[in-house]
């Protein structure tokens, strides 16, 4: 079964401090990718950052950057210097294309809701 | 257009009314994607269209559940006989090709009476 497991329902972090949300996949695929997508209430989903399961190293845009762990199956964010304006929905996905018909889909998490306290 | 683009942005049905739910994709972009947002989920696929060729369906949890893209472009997502467990955020996302970034639109809520 294709899944992704984020354990934290709920996180809270102080402003300019670091949170770390956690993520974990499971896929028998071998070309793949992993994205983090910020949801603010207005449901429109945000490219936060992504990581090609081929690169061995970690991603990293600006104050976000990923743990990525591919033997665990592990894809975690880290979000340094928090702002106000993160506090949203984040979601963790892989993206997988389906060699047998050409089609390709991304797979989402539950999500983990970020409150930023001032 | 600058960004993917839905309407409507709200719709309230009543139970057994059909609805059609637009999706303009960014131009050019070959691949387009509908996915259904309940509240408090994660999105979960519903379909995928290559071009005018709808590659993937596994999604769709009823025959009551359409889509189409007759020209590549402009998709539409239709829902027969609406029933209450079909309340959700439909979200259209649209990407150049497999390797490209997804883009996504605003969506469109639905809610059924």
């Amino acid at each position: 079964a294709q899944t992704v497991t984020q354990s934290q329902p709920e996180m809270s972090v102080q402003e300019a401090e670091t949170v770390t949300l956690s993520c974990t996949y499971d896929t028998s695929e071998s070309d793949y990718y992993l994205f983090w997508y910020k949801q603010p209430p207005s449901r429109q989903m945000i490219l936060v950052i992504r990581q090609e399961a081929y690169k061995q190293q970690n991603a990293t845009e600006n104050r976000f950057s990923v743990n990525f762990q591919k033997a665990a199956k592990s894809f975690s964010l880290k979000i340094s210097d928090s702002q106000l304006g993160d506090a949203a929905m984040y979601f963790c996905a892989y993206r997988i294309r389906i060699t047998q018909g050409g089609s390709e889909k991304l797979v989402f998490g539950k999500g983990t809701k970020l409150t930023v306290n001032p | 257009g600058a960004g993917v683009s839905q309407s409507p942005r709200y719709k309230v049905a009543k139970r057994g009314q059909d609805v059609a739910l637009r999706c303009d994709p960014i131009s050019g972009h070959v691949s387009l994607f509908w996915y259904q947002q309940a509240l408090g989920q994660g999105p979960e696929f519903l379909t995928y269209f290559q071009n005018e060729a709808q590659l993937d369906k596994s999604g769709l949890p009823s025959d009551r559940f359409f889509a189409e893209r007759p020209e590549g472009s402009v998709s539409t997502l239709k829902i027969q006989r609406t029933q209450q467990e079909d309340s959700a955020v439909y979200l259209c996302a649209s990407s150049l090709g497999p390797r490209a970034t997804i883009y996504f639109g605003e969506g469109s809520w639905l809610t059924v009476v």
